[in-house]
């Protein structure tokens, strides 16, 4: 049991390339998130998605696009990467309870993080 | 959403407890109150969540007072791993998925020998 994964570990891009990063999980979680971390900073969600070929914005959406085609698979894409966009991303993943808010209702399981700079 | 605030930095020592208070006066009656630690070049990890009154997992506790405006996660005998920036969040996850939680900057915990 890998947990959440995410590939690659590192890129450095030049303005205006792409590039996709992907997150996998093996815990058949149905929401899985993207968030994004800057120096000193907490993180900010990008986009989430609440189960298979379903996306929804989060708070900093603009820049990125994401897919959900495999339930284990979010992928997140930069199609014209700029500068301000250098910052390590985490995927996260939950699986969805119902009812009561109770033990773990919060608990996303991050994955190791893709540290990305563009120059 | 509802706004944290923590201390920046805490110091300890290894067997001391550690109580970090995290601030939240403008929390809704639907938000619960989550905590998260990060280790460096890691993603955070869910510690523990409560609502009001005291929770208390094998990992730590947290307390919370009847108004609920702010909030104390304490660490029992910490040690040199519990390093780490500790996060504090109020909010709620909608129906839809929606995370409603806010990561702030989180207090920076330094434990010595």
């Amino acid at each position: 049991n890998a947990g959440v994964t995410q590939t690659p570990k590192f890129r450095v891009l030049k303005t205006g390339q792409s590039m996709t990063l992907l997150c996998a999980q093996d815990m058949n979680h149905e929401y899985m998130y993207w968030y994004r971390q800057d120096p000193g900073m907490g993180l900010r969600l990008i986009h989430y998605s609440v189960g298979e070929g379903t996306t929804a914005k989060g708070e900093v959406p603009d820049g990125y696009n994401v897919s959900r085609l495999k339930k284990q698979n979010f992928l997140l894409g930069l199609e014209s990467a700029a500068p301000s966009q250098t910052s390590v991303y985490f995927c996260a993943s939950r699986l969805p309870s119902q009812g009561v808010r109770t033990g773990n209702y919060y608990e996303q399981y991050f994955g190791p993080g893709t540290r990305l700079t563009v120059t | 959403l509802a706004k944290t605030t923590q201390p920046i930095s805490m110091d300890s020592y290894e067997g001391q407890e550690v109580n970090i208070t995290c601030s939240h006066n403008n929390i809704a009656t639907n938000d619960y109150i989550t905590w998260y630690q990060q280790f460096p070049s890691q993603g955070p990890r869910f510690i523990i969540q409560g609502y009001k009154t005291k929770v208390t997992n094998e990992v730590a506790s947290l307390f919370i007072p009847a108004d609920r405006k702010s909030s104390t996660l304490s660490l029992p005998r910490v040690s040199l791993s519990d390093t780490a920036v500790y996060y504090c969040l109020v909010g709620d996850i909608d129906g839809t998925g929606f995370q409603k939680l806010v990561f702030g900057t989180g207090t920076r915990l330094l434990v010595s020998p």
